[in-house]
């Protein structure tokens, strides 16, 4: 079964430091891996997605992933912190054969940012 | 705009009072599903829906029911709602590119059951 680890459910940074929110993954298949961003009291947006193609993945807002198949992992990062990133992260991973729509998630990391 | 619909946003209600929280795309996706969010547990999928009467229970199914009459609309019923179903409710829809499904979500669906 796939599955997904979020390390660290708060992360505090300060403004203008670097983010890394950390995520590693399981799956016995060549996983879609996707980070979505939810702003306080608002929906999921997807962030960026790793379909197989570059490793590297730039998303929205100045946020990039590496997908690392050797460390399971796909951690997500951003140079320098804004205050317009506080919000709660979740990673995913996409499902299996017929199921490939569904998404399996982490449980979240919260990001807070210092002034 | 091509968005996702949930009504109604707030809702508080007894246990035991049928409901249903509706939702509907305008983006003729074929796929779409209904996840609820606990604080700690992340999203949790609770059945979803490939196409027209086609649905399957996800990791949650327990305590729900839905249908898919319509391709834009995929309502959750909870027949007799209780408080451990106190949650924040999401529907989402997917776009397939290729094989990846692009999920779209909706703004939530706050229940309280008391």
């Amino acid at each position: 079964a796939q599955s997904v680890t979020q390390l660290g459910s708060h992360v505090s940074v300060s403004e203008g430091a670097l983010v890394l929110l950390r995520c590693n993954y399981s799956s016995s298949v060549p996983p879609y891996l996707f980070w979505y961003v939810q702003y306080p009291n608002q929906g999921l947006q997807l962030l960026l997605k790793y379909t197989s193609a570059a490793t590297l993945v730039k998303g929205i807002n100045g946020f990039e992933a590496e997908f690392k198949k050797s460390e399971t992992s796909f951690h997500l990062t951003k140079p320098s912190a804004h205050m317009s990133d506080v919000a709660e992260y979740f990673c995913a991973v996409s499902g299996n054969g017929g199921s490939q729509g569904n998404l399996i998630f982490g449980k979240g990391t919260k990001l807070s940012v210092k002034p | 705009e091509a968005q996702v619909t949930q009504n109604p946003r707030y809702l508080i209600t007894v246990t035991g009072k049928k409901l249903t929280v509706t939702c509907s795309q305008n983006m003729n996706h074929e796929y779409m599903s209904w996840y609820r969010q606990d604080p700690g547990l992340g999203l949790r999928q609770i059945y979803y829906s490939m196409n027209v009467e086609v649905t399957d229970k996800g990791d949650v199914p327990e305590g729900y029911k839905v249908s898919r009459k319509e391709k834009r609309n995929f309502p959750l019923i909870l027949e007799s709602p209780s408080p451990n179903q106190t949650s924040l409710y999401f529907c989402a829809s997917s776009l397939r590119q290729g094989i990846v499904y692009e999920q779209y979500f909706g703004p939530g669906t706050r229940l309280t059951v008391t």
